[in-house]
C-alpha cells in the first residue's frame, strides 16, 4: 500500500549551515508531494510542493528535490536560521485525492 | 488567496460534551475538506473526506456517529466531536482542496481539543 516515510526522526544543524531532510515514498504513480514544517504548538505551516512532471523546485531558502527513479524527496534549506527549527513532514498524493504524510523529521538549529 | 480559516484554535471541553470545529475557506471554494487528526509526536492521520452537498467518506476505524462532518457549501465545512471523551483529546487539522488538475491544498491552522 502506499507509504510515506523519513530516514532520519531528528537533525541537528549549525545555524547558518544547510540541511536536507528526506523523504522516501512508495507510490510510484504520486504526482503531487508537499513538504510542511510544524512549529511546536502550532499548526502545520505549507513550505513548498513540487509536481511530478519536475524534479527540482526552488523557493525562498529552500529547494525541493524530486526523484522518481528511486521515489525520493527531499528538502533543501539554506543557511538555515533558529526560525527553522521544527518538525518537517512531507506528503505525498495521487490524482488528486488525499495527502498521505510521513512520520516527520525533527530539525534543531545550533546556534 | 486561497486562505482556510479553522475555528476555534483551542477548545475545552467536559466529558460527554459535544465540540464543533469550523473551517471555512476565505477566498475560494473548497470542492474538498480532508479533516486529520494528529496525535502528540505523531503525524497527521486522515479522518474522513468531504465533498459539498454529499456525505462525508470515512476512514477505516474512525466512528462516523462520533465524529459528524457536515459540508453543507462549498465555503465551510465543520467536523463535530460528539460525546467527547479524553482520548479524543488531539489536534484536529482541515486540508481543503482547491481547483483541478493544477489546483493544490490550503491547511487550516488547526484546532487543539483538550478533553477532561
Amino acid at each position: 500500500g502506499e507509504s510515506v516515510g523519513l530516514h532520519l526522526p531528528t537533525l541537528s544543524v549549525q545555524e547558518g549551515d544547510n540541511s536536507i531532510i528526506n523523504c522516501a515514498y512508495s507510490n510510484s504513480a504520486s504526482d503531487y508531494f508537499i513538504w510542511y514544517k510544524q512549529e511546536s504548538g502550532k499548526g502545520p505551516q505549507f513550505i513548498i510542493d513540487i509536481r511530478s512532471n519536475m524534479d527540482k523546485r526552488q523557493g525562498q531558502r529552500v529547494t525541493v528535490l524530486l526523484n522518481k527513479t528511486v521515489k525520493h524527496l527531499s528538502l533543501q534549506i539554506a543557511a538555515t536560521q533558529p526560525g527553522d527549527s521544527a518538525v518537517y513532514f512531507c506528503a505525498e498524493n495521487f490524482g488528486n485525492e488525499k495527502l498521505t504524510f510521513g512520520t516527520g523529521t525533527r530539525l534543531t538549529i545550533i546556534p | 488567496g486561497a486562505v482556510v480559516s479553522q475555528h476555534p484554535s483551542r477548545v475545552i471541553c467536559k466529558s460527554g460534551t459535544s465540540v464543533k470545529i469550523e473551517c471555512r475557506s476565505l477566498d475560494f471554494q473548497a470542492t474538498t475538506m480532508f479533516w486529520y487528526r494528529q496525535f502528540p509526536k505523531q503525524s497527521l492521520m486522515l479522518m474522513a473526506t468531504s465533498n459539498e452537498g454529499s456525505k462525508a467518506t470515512y476512514e477505516q476505524g474512525v466512528e462516523k456517529d462520533k465524529f459528524l462532518i457536515n459540508h453543507a457549501s462549498l465555503t465551510l465545512s465543520t467536523l463535530t466531536v460528539t460525546s467527547a471523551h479524553p482520548e479524543d483529546s488531539s489536534f484536529y487539522i482541515c486540508i481543503a482542496r482547491w481547483g483541478g488538475g493544477g489546483g493544490g491544498y490550503t491547511f487550516g491552522s488547526g484546532t487543539r481539543l483538550t478533553v477532561v
